[in-house]
């Protein structure tokens, strides 16, 4: 079974602390996705990376960075972050050329 | 860029009632995907289904690629079906676009 894992379910961060969160997938998928989930909006699309170093950016990039030095690893970077950042994050990794998408536990972040 | 739109938003019903879930789309698409999001967060793959029919189990799944929509069908219907339902499409470029989902309240 694809296991997707993120760092943390739940976080609460000040406004502007730098925050990171982690996605590790144990499948050796070339494709990781980062996701933020609000009420009514269904999922939208940060950031992507379709390998190593290779990062592009979703419909709201804006406030965001990442960051995949490893395979496995995708990193989601809020320099600063603020209140209306305040989300469910959602990490998902796809083998290339596959369809399938898979996605991790998710992070419940709260920016006070 | 292309529209999905997914009704009804809320659906509740009693256990046991059988209920579908409508995914409309704007443009053609090589790839649509349902998927469940548990009381928890989690989202749980359904059917990869770009056309056809397929089953599993209570739950099974037509995309008439042509009219460019797709329903799922959940039968005698269990507590544990409850969360929220997307419908997610992608037409090349590998980005999801998905819909604002269906939340489904079964009731015991």
């Amino acid at each position: 079974d694809v296991k997707v894992t993120q760092s943390s379910r739940y976080l609460v961060k000040r406004t502007g602390e730098k925050v990171f969160l982690e996605c590790v997938q144990d499948m050796d998928h070339e494709n990781m996705f980062w996701y933020r989930q609000d009420p009514g909006l269904g999922l939208r699309l940060i950031y992507f990376s379709y390998d190593v170093k290779m990062k592009e950016k979703g419909d709201i990039p804006e406030g965001y960075s990442v960051s995949r030095e490893k395979k496995e690893r995708f990193s989601l970077i809020l320099e600063s972050a603020s209140t209306n950042q305040t989300s469910m994050y959602l990490c998902a990794s796809r083998r290339g050329g596959s369809y399938e998408q898979y996605f991790g536990p998710g992070t419940r972040l709260t920016v006070t | 860029g292309i529209q999905v739109e997914q009704s009804p938003p809320d659906l509740i019903l009693q256990e046991g009632a059988n209920s579908t879930l409508r995914c409309n789309f704007s443009d053609s698409v090589n790839n649509l995907q349902w998927f469940h999001q548990n009381p928890w967060g989690q989202l749980i793959n359904l059917f990869y289904i770009p056309s056809g029919t397929k089953q599993n189990g209570r739950l099974s799944a037509t995309t008439v690629a042509t009219e460019r929509y797709s329903l799922l069908y959940i039968s005698s219907s269990q507590t544990t079906d409850s969360g929220v339902y997307f419908c997610a499409v992608e037409r090349g470029a590998q980005k999801l676009v998905f819909g604002q989902g269906t939340r489904l309240t079964i009731n015991p």
